[in-house]
């Protein structure tokens, strides 16, 4: 299963770009790289996913290298209320979701 | 916007006593999933369904948790008797079709404690 690392905690103040990376050396190849949101006491809300290059919605944007050991989630402008935690995810999206394991997260402050 | 429904969504009960969680998923959605979530920890993944069928409980604790979804729509966990470590949150969350790689989407969770 392929292991993510992404930063325990990150601080930023409102208005702010943030970028979040995580990284995945064993990355398979079948593997698609998956953001999550996930405020206290709710469900974890899907943010985006990729495979490669460069994916872009209205909420985030997606930068995957060549190589594709890593990754950074960029979130443009944040705001209070996109203090959360945000999860990395690698793994197959078409097979088991006993594939796709949570870390603990990147736990997201944002300030005024 | 569809939502997968979960209930309850806070129960506490007593250690040895039994509990249930129950989950419907959004409409359409053939795979299903129940995971638990310990406070600070990610999500982990219990039992995965595709439709009626089980195709993960790997890592179901299966001397006190069960699970099922009969008719392959709504689905219930089931812990008896409960301890003092399975106080955290169930989650439920659906995606319309595993093979088609579709994003999981999650409900707001049950808490449970267990005192």
């Amino acid at each position: 299963l392929a292991k993510t690392t992404q930063p325990i905690s990150m601080d930023s103040y409102e208005g702010q770009e943030v970028n979040i990376t995580c990284s995945h050396n064993n990355i398979a190849t079948n593997d698609y790289i998956t953001w999550y949101q996930q405020f206290p006491s709710q469900g974890p809300r899907f943010i985006i996913q990729g495979y490669k290059t460069k994916v872009t919605n209205e909420v985030a944007s997606l930068f995957i290298p060549a190589d594709r050991k890593s990754s950074t989630l960029s979130l443009p402008r944040v705001s209070l209320s996109d203090t959360a935690v945000y999860y990395c995810l690698v793994g197959d999206p078409t097979g088991t979701a006993s594939k796709l394991t949570f870390g603990t997260g990147t736990r997201l402050q944002v300030t005024l | 916007e569809a939502e997968v429904a979960q209930s309850p969504r806070y129960k506490i009960t007593e250690k040895s006593q039994a509990v249930a969680f129950w989950c419907d998923p959004i409409s359409g959605h053939a795979t299903l999933y129940w995971y638990r979530q310990i406070l600070g920890q990610g999500p982990e993944l219990l039992v995965q369904f595709q439709d009626e069928s089980v195709v993960d409980d790997s890592q179901l604790p299966k001397d006190r948790f069960s699970a099922e979804r009969l008719k392959g729509v709504d689905s219930t966990l089931k812990i008896q008797p409960a301890e003092l470590g399975d106080s955290a949150m169930y989650l439920c969350a659906s995606s319309y079709d595993r093979n088609s790689g579709n994003t999981i989407y999650f409900g707001e969770g049950s808490w449970l404690t267990v005192v």
